[in-house]
């Protein structure tokens, strides 16, 4: 079983913010996780991906999230927010050896303020 | 360009009809999957179908249904049965045996029951 927790349905940073959007994840085995984008009436466009090795992983659009076993836990970053970063995003989980299906969080709306 | 495309973008229905979803790729994937998208809930698998002829169930998959008679298609039927069908919908594909489960999104449908 595996489960996804992300904290904060709406998080709102000043543009050249920091932007930081919180993931928990529960696997019963090794998990390969993800965080998706979704702008306004569109589909989902993967990010990032972590699926073994580095545990800092580079995305597109210059997020980056981090893989911490020890806390369970795959948060999105970013240095500066943009105003075109402005989206919902997604955190999700698969369990390795499994047939590709996916478990997706809730979502979290980032806004983008001047 | 390879990907997947959906149809109709919106669509209207009114109770007690059956309305079909269209998807559609080309992107060569094994495996296909259709997810209901409602505010606040994340995204919610309603069927996948790893090979041509055949397509599970997922969390949700009362009311609808859906065929698998080619590779390149896997239309979603909402059917009259579905209590609550007014929702954005989003199809996906995958391939099969992918090492790392990554999924790749359509633009969605939006189905609006009047």
């Amino acid at each position: 079983a595996q489960s996804v927790t992300q904290l904060g349905s709406h998080v709102s940073v000043s543009e050249g913010a920091l932007v930081l959007l919180r993931c928990n994840y529960s696997s019963s085995v090794p998990p390969y996780l993800f965080w998706y984008v979704q702008y306004p009436n569109q589909g989902l466009q993967l990010l990032l991906k972590y699926t073994t090795g580095a545990t800092l992983v580079k995305g597109i659009n210059g997020f980056e999230a981090e893989f911490k076993k020890s806390e369970t836990s795959f948060h999105l970053t970013k240095p500066s927010a943009h105003m075109s970063d402005a989206a919902e995003y997604f955190c999700a989980v698969s369990g390795s050896g499994t047939a590709s299906k996916l478990t997706f969080g809730t979502g979290t709306r980032l806004q983008v303020t001047l | 360009d390879g990907g997947i495309t959906q149809s109709p973008k919106y669509l209207f229905r009114k109770e007690g009809q059956n309305v079909t979803l269209s998807c559609e790729q080309n992107l060569n994937h094994d495996a296909m999957y259709w997810y209901r998208q409602d505010p606040g809930q994340g995204l919610r698998l309603i069927y996948y179908s790893q090979i041509v002829n055949d397509f599970q169930k997922g969390d949700i998959a009362e009311g609808y249904s859906v065929s698998r008679e080619k590779k390149e298609s896997f239309p979603l039927t909402v059917t009259s049965a579905q209590k609550n069908p007014t929702a954005f919908y989003l199809c996906a594909s995958s391939m099969l045996l992918a090492e790392t489960g990554e999924l790749f999104f359509g633009e969605g449908s939006r189905l609006t029951v009047l």
